[in-house]
């Protein structure tokens, strides 16, 4: 079965800094990854997604990930984080032909401070 | 801007009560999710559907929930009887096939 681990619960980064939000994921082929953005009190927006090819993504709201096979990881990076960036953030990932049954981690909550 | 929307979005009931809540999917989509979220279990699939049949419900209860699509602009999720384990905030998304969902604001159900 597939899984996906989400190791930090919450972590806090200054505005303008950098920021990599770590996911690993378990599936015997390629998965397809997602990662989403949730608000408080909203639905899950889709930042970006790996299908096949490029393993560097680029996303909405200058957000990239990129997949390493040989880590089994999807990590989401962003280059200079802004205030309104603070949110929790999922990765998810399904198996290759579809948008079926998506497993998501448990996310990661980012403050972030002036 | 096309979006899911789901009604009610916050629902407080008694113990034992029915609790209906619907979701229209974005138009011309095909495949319709409700999923489950809470502190203890984040977020977990409920049901999906394509093409308004029921393809897995596996991770329902089945004895006290239901999911339906009566027509492909609604699909309903039902509780009967609620408990107090059933609060969490459930979500409805859309797809077209074989891509990414569109969720919708969700439903904060609370059950005293």
């Amino acid at each position: 079965a597939q899984s996906v681990t989400q190791p930090d619960i919450h972590i806090t980064v200054s505005e303008g800094a950098s920021l990599e939000l770590r996911c690993n994921y378990s599936y015997g082929a390629t998965p397809y990854l997602f990662w989403y953005v949730q608000s408080p009190g909203q639905g899950l927006q889709l930042l970006l997604k790996y299908f096949s090819g490029d393993t560097l993504v680029q996303g909405i709201k200058g957000f990239e990930a990129e997949f390493k096979r040989s880590q089994s990881s999807f990590n989401l990076r962003k280059p200079s984080v802004h205030w309104s960036d603070a949110a929790e953030y999922f990765c998810a990932v399904a198996p290759g032909g579809g948008y079926q049954k998506v497993t998501f981690g448990t996310g990661t909550k980012l403050q972030v401070i002036p | 801007d096309a979006r899911v929307t789901q009604t009610p979005r916050h629902k407080v009931t008694e113990m034992g009560q029915e609790v209906t809540m619907r979701c229209q999917p974005i138009l011309g989509h095909n495949t319709v999710f409700w999923y489950r979220q809470t502190m203890m279990q984040g977020l977990e699939l409920l049901a999906y559907f394509r093409n308004r049949a029921p393809l897995d419900d596996s991770g329902m209860p089945k004895d006290r929930f239901s999911a339906e699509m009566p027509d492909a602009t609604l699909a309903t999720l039902k509780i009967q009887p609620s408990e107090p384990r059933d609060s969490a905030v459930y979500f409805c998304a859309s797809a077209p096939l074989n891509t990414e969902a569109f969720f919708g604001q969700g439903t904060r159900l609370t059950v005293v």
